[in-house]
């Protein structure tokens, strides 16, 4: 119940393509998914995150679409660049009583951007 | 911008051996955290700490493992005896208190540990 699947595992897109990630979770008790960006050698990042009481939530070019009753949401990145090649992370999060979270994370999609 | 440091970058060890692996959280933040990243694979939770004790940890955070924050800044993670398959990434992370607004949870985390068990 703790999973969070996502996919694909790989992705490559040209540039100015639309790259699309998806991701699945089985536990209502999460409140928060947000998604990583990782680049070699480096810890993730936030990328940009949403609550579930939110469809969609767009910073730039990048889009989580999220569907609360099919426990999906998804990432989209528009006119995707080579800069954006990395490895990208959903998760989803739970937050106990005393605030702390624990994220669970997504098994990661490697994203390529061809010139 | 404040960030999360960790050292060492990278740390090569014999199996049975004591690993330390440290890490210096934003200053503000109350939340802190370990996470694991075999190569190639996802980030696994760890622990978590607040308060001065562990709040939650999971499965792979067995005996052989231990956190402290030994002063004001520090952050540790302590291996006792080290496996060939405790070889991975480890990352520290940390958080504000939560949870307020929107994005107070969100966990920034170090650049990360690589730790070697030969």
């Amino acid at each position: 119940q703790q999973q969070v699947k996502q996919s694909p595992q790989s992705l490559i897109v040209q540039k100015g393509g639309i790259s699309i990630i998806n991701c699945a979770y089985e536990n209502t008790a999460f409140d928060y998914f947000p998604w990583y960006q990782q680049f070699p050698g480096k810890g993730p990042a936030l990328l940009i995150a949403i609550r579930p009481d939110v469809s969609e939530k767009k910073e730039g070019r990048f889009t989580i679409s999220f569907n609360k009753s099919a426990k999906q949401f998804s990432l989209h990145i528009m006119d995707s660049q080579p800069g954006d090649s990395a490895t990208y992370f959903c998760a989803a999060c739970r937050t106990y009583s005393g605030g702390y979270q624990k994220v669970t994370f997504g098994t990661g999609t490697k994203l390529q951007v061809i010139p | 911008e404040p960030e999360v440091t960790q050292t060492p970058s990278h740390q090569v060890t014999q199996m049975g051996q004591e690993v330390i692996l440290r890490c210096v959280p934003i200053s503000n933040h109350l939340y802190f955290y370990w996470y694991r990243q075999i190569l190639g694979q996802k980030v696994e939770f760890l622990v978590s700490f607040y308060n001065n004790e562990i709040s939650e940890k999971s499965e792979i955070f067995d005996d052989q493992f231990s956190v402290e924050r030994p002063d004001g800044s520090n952050f540790t993670l302590k291996i006792r005896s080290t496996k060939l398959e405790d070889s991975a990434m480890y990352f520290c992370a940390s958080s504000e208190e939560g949870p307020g607004g929107l994005d107070t949870g969100e966990l920034f985390f170090g650049e990360g540990s690589r730790l070697t068990v030969l």
